[in-house]
């Protein structure tokens, strides 16, 4: 079936770097993907929209400049945490929807992201 | 705006016992539900989902959920717990049938199973 892969699944970095996550879809071409974030025990909350060829739309409250989105192909999009801060520690997850038939959502497995 | 509320953050079964997760929704349109689950180090992988087609979703892994109207719920059930169900489990709504880039997630359920 189709996959969405996601690396990295764990990362730690200083504060004030940067770190880019990836999100892959592997047997189908996405358009479209989507970059959630989950802080512990809470739910899953869409940051933004992933758009192939164009500018990514964020959710209410979300920074954009902090959280650099590409989605420079039909297979993968970046979500890069610009400056990161304690704060931004946090469970990262893609999806992606699969154009073909139902438009299934797939998800990738999480990125645990930890800012020292 | 569309909520989801699962009770329960935690749910311990015992293996071939029934398991009940709970999911409440909230939605000013009609609902388009969603069970995910997530295996450890795994991503989500969708369950079951109610479309408006039928109130009782069947799903894979035996599981299966009835939509509740009057009660605006949700919630999963399979008849016999096995070991390999132990995961967390996340109810989700959604205005679009797709269930695109809308849904709204509730906090999780982790479910263990014991021997």
């Amino acid at each position: 079936g189709a996959v969405v892969s996601q690396h990295p699944s764990w990362v730690i970095c200083k504060s004030g770097t940067s770190v880019k996550i990836e999100c892959r879809s592997l047997d189908f071409q996405a358009t479209t993907m989507f970059w959630y974030r989950q802080f512990p025990k809470q739910s899953l909350m869409l940051m933004a929209t992933s758009n192939e060829g164009s500018k990514a739309t964020y959710e209410q409250g979300v920074e954009k400049d902090k959280f650099l989105i590409n989605h420079a192909s039909l297979t993968l999009s970046t979500l890069t945490v610009t400056s990161a801060h304690p704060e931004d520690s946090s469970f990262y997850i893609c999806s992606a929807r699969d154009p073909r038939g139902m438009k299934k959502l797939f998800f990738g497995s999480g990125t645990q992201l930890s800012v020292l | 705006a569309q909520s989801v509320t699962q009770l329960g953050s935690h749910v311990s079964v015992s293996e071939g016992a029934l398991v009940l997760l709970r999911c409440n929704y909230s939605s000013s349109v009609p609902p388009y539900l969603f069970w995910y689950v997530q295996y450890p180090n795994q991503g989500l992988q969708l369950l079951l989902k109610y479309t408006s087609a039928a109130t009782l979703v069947k799903g894979i892994n035996g599981f299966e959920a009835e939509f509740k109207k009057s009660e605006t719920s949700f919630h999963l059930t399979k008849p016999s717990a096995h070991m390999s169900d132990a995961a967390e489990y996340f109810c989700a709504v959604s205005g679009t049938q797709g269930g695109s880039e809308k849904l709204v997630f509730g906090k999780g359920t982790k479910l263990t199973v014991n021997p």
